[in-house]
């Protein structure tokens, strides 16, 4: 089955970075997504990964390796705007998105 | 990136009523996709509303619980059909967009319904 794990909660602390990890296993691969999502609102798109490798937009990046099934989002500069759950999801060979149970980032002043 | 209206933005319903949930693009789009996404719980897609033909339904979901209707390439409606506390959730609608791109998807900011 197609499956995709990421921590449940991180914490982490303003001013600092943090790396939430995404691993996945599905039929095929067309891409990696990265979302955000405060309580109560709506998913946001944050960053698309395709090809391995790091994509960087602004204190926010995002990692690729296909051959390991796996990605990671980084986080720089923490604020406390960023607490929110953070979604990985990936779209497989029928362009199907697979998401993750999502990653509920916790920030501490 | 779209706009994409969406209502009622929450409501409180009884036992064996149904809903129905509105969802205006600003643009318009082939593909509306209705997802759901319970308490503390990822994205379930429950399924794609296509303009000028019958919706395609996601395992788990069917068209007599969850029928849905798309007018036209600007709007869909998706019904929660005799609802059950199960059924509380928030529904989101969303569409895809050239973003980056990729097939990314906006979302509408969701439809968190409570089931009595």
């Amino acid at each position: 089955g197609q499956n995709i794990d990421q921590p449940t909660e991180m914490t982490a602390t303003e001013g600092a970075i943090v790396q939430i990890n995404c691993t996945y296993q599905t039929s095929g691969f067309n891409g990696l997504f990265w979302y955000q999502q405060h309580a109560g609102e709506a998913p946001t798109f944050l960053s698309y990964n395709v090809l391995d490798g790091l994509e960087e937009k602004g204190r926010f990046s995002s990692f690729l390796s296909r051959s390991k099934g796996y990605s990671y989002l980084l986080l720089k500069e923490l604020q406390m705007k960023d607490s929110a759950s953070y979604l990985c999801a990936v779209m497989d060979s029928n362009y199907q998105l697979i998401w993750g149970a999502g990653t509920k980032l916790i920030i501490k002043p | 990136s779209a706009v994409i209206s969406q209502k009622p933005s929450r409501d409180i319903c009884q036992r064996g009523t149904s809903l129905t949930i509105q969802c205006q693009v600003d643009s318009q789009v082939t593909m509306m996709f209705w997802y759901r996404q319970q308490p503390g719980q990822s994205l379930t897609l429950i399924a794609t509303a296509n303009q000028g033909s019958e919706a395609t339904y996601e395992s788990g979901f069917v068209i007599d619980k969850f029928p849905i209707s798309r007018p036209n390439l600007t709007f869909s409606t998706l019904t929660v059909s005799n609802m059950s506390p199960e059924d509380s959730s928030i529904y989101l609608c969303s569409v895809r967009t050239g973003e980056s791109g990729a097939n990314v998807l906006t979302f509408g900011a969701g439809s968190r319904l409570t089931v009595l």
